[in-house]
C-alpha cells in the first residue's frame, strides 16, 4: 500500500514548456494540498482540494492549475514554467480521523 | 503575511544535548499546533502535535511547550541524537480549514557526535 505517489521525482523542463506533475493517493482522504518548498520559505499551499471537483488557492497559486475529477487523483499543471517555479513540490493529503496530513516523497522540478 | 514566525534557521548540537525551536503565530483561530521532521529527499512527517488547551505535551524524547498568551510554541528536543540530524517545521492549522497546515520556514539542525 503506497499511501501517497507523486511522480515524477525529478524534472527538468524548459522555460515556457507546460508540465504536469502527479499525485495519487489509495487512503480516499477527503482533502488533498499542493505545497512548494524553498530555502528560507518553508512550505507554501499552492492550491487544495476539500473534495472531488472542488479546489480552491491557497497563498501561491499564480502560475498553476489543479484538477480534481477522481478523490485518488490531484494533478497539478505549470501552463508555462517559468525559473521562479523551480522548487520541490509536495502534495499531501488529510481529513482522515485526526487532523495530520501526510506529504509524498516530493518532486523536484528545474525549470531551466 | 508570514502568519508562522520560526527560529533559528540553523541550529548544531552537540549529542546529549538539548535542541529547542521556536515559533510564534499571529492568527488566534489556529487550534492545532504540529511540528513536523523531514529527512533529505524526504516529505515532511507529523513528529508531534498539540492543542491550545494544554500547556505542554511530551513524547519520548520530544516536548512541546504551548503559550497561549504569548502566541508562541516551541518544540524541545532532550539528549538530541546525531539521528535527529533533519529540517523541522512547526505549522498551525484551523478546525474549519480541514488539514490546511501553514508552515514556519523550517529549522535545519544538525547533531553533531
Amino acid at each position: 500500500d503506497a499511501g501517497i505517489t507523486q511522480s515524477p521525482r525529478y524534472k527538468i523542463t524548459e522555460t515556457g514548456r507546460q508540465v504536469t506533475l502527479m499525485c495519487h493517493q489509495t487512503w480516499s482522504h477527503s482533502y488533498m494540498f499542493w505545497y512548494r518548498q524553498d530555502l528560507g520559505h518553508g512550505l507554501r499551499l499552492i492550491y487544495y482540494s476539500a473534495a472531488a471537483d472542488i479546489t480552491d488557492k491557497g497563498e501561491v497559486p499564480d502560475g498553476y492549475v489543479v484538477s480534481r475529477s477522481k478523490t485518488e487523483n490531484f494533478p497539478l499543471t505549470l501552463e508555462s514554467a517559468t525559473r521562479s517555479q523551480t522548487s520541490v513540490y509536495f502534495c499531501a493529503t488529510g481529513g482522515g480521523t485526526g487532523r495530520e496530513a501526510f506529504f509524498g516523497q516530493g518532486t523536484r522540478l528545474t525549470v531551466v | 503575511q508570514q502568519q508562522v514566525k520560526q527560529s533559528p534557521q540553523s541550529l548544531i548540537v552537540q549529542k546529549g544535548g538539548i535542541s529547542i525551536i521556536n515559533c510564534a503565530y499571529e492568527n488566534t483561530a489556529f487550534d492545532y499546533f504540529p511540528w513536523y521532521q523531514q529527512f533529505p529527499g524526504k516529505g515532511p512527517a507529523l513528529l508531534i502535535a498539540i492543542r491550545p488547551d494544554v500547556s505542554e505535551k511530551k513524547e519520548g524524547r520530544f516536548t512541546i511547550s504551548f503559550n497561549k498568551s504569548a502566541k508562541q510554541f516551541s518544540l524541545h528536543i532532550m539528549d538530541s541524537q546525531p539521528g535527529d540530524s533533519a529540517t523541522y517545521f512547526c505549522a498551525a492549522s484551523m478546525n474549519n480549514a480541514g488539514n490546511m497546515l501553514t508552515f514556519g520556514g523550517g529549522t535545519r539542525l544538525m547533531v553533531k557526535p
